[in-house]
């Protein structure tokens, strides 16, 4: 069975750091492109990053420069690193997988971690 | 950047409907790579649709995908109470992923 587990949330003031991160089970994260996404207070879904399979990484406009993906192989767990936090961070972060290799879409959630930007 | 827009942004039906949501992109999607989700308050979405018309593992037949290039539909036939909740859409053919506003489908 595969389970993506997401911990690492909390409050956190304007221009501070967090880490995120997404234990995984059932499956390897060096074979899958590993996401984050993330959703704001009643509203929609926004992807976040991707690291490959190969390492190569992608991220959303509105964080490049700002927050890095990374995974630690030997502990088959993915990061977020994020830093210079602003408000509209703000959001529930859920790490995300395909079943599938080399495929983008999302069949394996974990259950999310809440990040609050706030002073 | 690929933008996904969904409508309607509500749709209201009774149970035994058939619901039609729509997914339109602002550039044909790359190899049929368009997917969908539901999603539950106070839950993580749930693939349902994958490669367009690709039903996940144990999602009920009554869930349809279809369409290409830029206009794509999700058609749900017998609504049932079950499937009141918002859907999205989603396109992966490009290095930056991109996930429509949703849509939510209320009794």
């Amino acid at each position: 069975e595969v389970q993506l587990v997401d911990s690492g949330g909390g409050l956190v003031q304007p221009g501070g750091s967090l880490r995120l991160s997404c234990a995984v089970s059932g499956l390897t994260v060096s074979t899958k492109y590993m996401n984050w996404v993330r959703q704001a207070p009643g509203q929609g879904l926004e992807w976040v990053a991707v690291i490959y399979g190969g390492g190569g990484t992608y991220y959303t406009d509105s964080v490049k420069g700002r927050f890095i993906i990374s995974r630690d192989i030997s502990k088959n767990t993915v990061y977020l690193q994020m830093n210079s936090l602003r408000p509209e961070d703000t959001a529930v972060y859920y790490c995300a997988t395909s079943d599938q290799s080399y495929r983008g879409y999302f069949a394996y959630w974990g259950q999310g971690t809440l990040v609050t930007v706030s002073s | 950047e690929i933008v996904l827009t969904q409508s309607p942004g509500t749709l209201s039906l009774s149970p035994g409907e058939r619901a039609t949501l729509s997914c339109r992109a602002s550039q044909s999607v790359s190899s049929s790579f368009l997917a969908w989700y539901q999603q539950k308050p106070g839950q993580a979405p749930r693939l349902l649709i994958s490669g367009i018309s690709n039903r996940a593992t144990g999602i009920s037949d009554r869930f349809t995908g279809s369409g290409s290039e830029t206009d794509f539909t999700l058609t749900i036939n017998r609504v049932e109470p079950d499937d009141f909740a918002v859907y999205y859409c989603q396109q992966y053919g490009t290095s930056v992923y991109t996930f429509g506003q949703g849509t939510k489908l209320e009794i």
